[in-house]
């Protein structure tokens, strides 16, 4: 159980252009879920948290303009890259907290395969 | 503001030996949870052991186990035989509440 799917794998894009990834929890309620960008050999830095039906919140220097979020329904949130430029290539991982299921962990944090995004 | 430490970037280890990764972090939280994932090439994180703050047990998962010292604020994995799969970037994180910040990470290298 706790399975998240994130679509596309890989991405490539002309700059100027808008690209949206997705993010499904498949066998689970996601009350809560996380957005973040990994630089080669680093950790990960978390770009925003989306609660369903409520706006984002986005750590500080994040442009909430530029990279959009929408947490639809309690399994799908999307993050869209509007107008992309090359310094937005970077690799982009969900997460998603569990909600009520019961049996699972509330605090524990499952991980999509995550999205290259290549900016030509 | 919770930190979370890793003080080794990289760390060796011969096939079927045991190896001890390092975590520290800093709170003033009393409950809370402490995690260790797992990045291997592929780059999907996977969720290798969890401990709540609360429980003096420490975690174990097959050849996975925690050292959790919750006064000292330190939470050490321990990986037995380990195995050439066990290669890969090992993250330390905690959570409390909203709040759920990840350690810098060891590159953990497995030699046959």
């Amino acid at each position: 159980g706790a399975v998240v799917s994130q679509h596309p794998s890989r991405v490539i894009c002309k700059s100027g252009t808008s690209v949206k990834i997705e993010c499904r929890s498949l066998d689970f309620q996601a009350t809560t879920m996380f957005w973040y960008r990994q630089f080669p050999k680093k950790s990960l830095m978390l770009m925003a948290t989306s609660n369903e039906g409520s706006k984002a919140t986005y750590e500080q220097g994040v442009e909430k303009d530029k990279f959009l979020i929408n947490h639809a329904s309690l399994t799908l949130s999307t993050l869209t890259v509007t107008s992309a430029h090359p310094e937005d290539s970077s690799f982009y991982i969900c997460s998603a907290r569990v909600g009520s299921k019961t049996g699972t962990s509330r605090d524990t944090q499952y991980f999509g395969p995550g999205t290259r995004l290549t900016v030509l | 503001a919770q930190t979370v430490t890793q003080s080794q970037p990289e760390m060796s280890v011969q096939e079927a030996e045991t190896v001890t990764l390092s975590c520290t972090y800093d709170t003033s939280e009393s409950d809370y949870y402490l995690f260790w994932y797992k990045q291997p090439p592929s780059r999907q994180m996977i969720l290798v052991i969890r401990q709540e703050a609360y429980k003096q047990q420490n975690a174990t998962e097959n050849r996975f186990s925690v050292n959790f010292q919750k006064a000292a604020k330190s939470f050490s994995l321990k990986i037995s035989d380990s195995q050439l799969g066990d290669a890969a970037m090992y993250f330390c994180a905690y959570s409390y509440g909203q709040n759920f910040v990840f350690g810098p990470g060891t590159r953990l290298s497995v030699l046959p």
